[in-house]
């Protein structure tokens, strides 16, 4: 089956050590979203992929970083990771056009010691 | 600039009772508007969705919502209720800039009793 898929499922780093999530999909999407959420909050949109056009969010932090080497994978790298960071994040796609479906991979859960 | 409400944190529902959950949206055009359901430690599923024509819309699960523009509501239903469809509710609405930028409610937690 077609699928979003993020690895890993839980990831533990230390206050300040940098950290990478990734996520790839089976869909063939154009746009590629990462969204961090925050425990018993809605998920808040961080920066995403328009093929390789990057658009970064107005109010994420610099420490937060992506990369989208191809198609079907796209990483989230936090640079230096503070006890504020610790969220579940969450990659989705979609094609391109307004209303099109945004699918969902299964998140990491980042625990920041 | 586009919100989402959703009043009501949690709901308790007992198994087999109906189920209405609230969302109210403020947006200058006709939205597209969402109902995403999240399980505990997952990511989001979508329910169901508007983007026009008819205001009662069919999802999966069992799941409809309606299209109020008077109201600028978007509400979920469901007849009966199953111990499964305890989750946390998503309501979004685009805001049409040419790709999907989904602006989320605070959601809500539907607790299901015996």
């Amino acid at each position: 089956d077609a699928m979003v898929i993020q690895n890993p499922r839980y990831q533990v780093t230390q206050f300040g050590k940098p950290v990478t999530l990734s996520c790839s999909q089976t869909l063939n999407h154009n746009v590629m979203y990462w969204y961090q959420q925050k425990s018993s909050q809605a998920p808040k949109l961080l920066f995403h992929y328009y093929d390789k056009d990057f658009n970064n969010e107005a109010d994420t932090p610099d420490n937060f970083q992506s990369r989208r080497p191809n198609t079907s994978f796209c990483f989230l790298d936090i640079r230096s990771p503070g006890l504020g960071d610790a969220a579940m994040y969450l990659c989705a796609t979609s094609r391109a056009g307004g209303g099109a479906e945004q699918y969902f991979g299964p998140g990491t859960r980042l625990t920041v010691t | 600039a586009q919100s989402v409400t959703q009043p009501d944190i949690h709901i308790t529902v007992s198994e087999g009772a109906s189920l209405e959950l609230r969302c109210n949206y403020s947006y200058g055009a006709t939205p597209y508007l969402f109902w995403y359901v999240q399980s505990p430690g997952q990511g989001l599923q979508l329910l169901l969705k508007y983007f026009s024509g008819d205001t009662l819309v069919q999802g999966i699960k069992g799941f409809e919502a309606e299209f109020k523009r008077s109201q600028s509501s978007f509400n979920l239903r469901k007849p009966s209720v199953h111990w499964s469809d305890a989750a946390e509710y998503f309501c979004a609405v685009d805001s049409n800039t040419g790709f999907q930028k989904l602006v989320f409610g605070t959601g809500t937690r539907l607790l299901v009793s015996p």
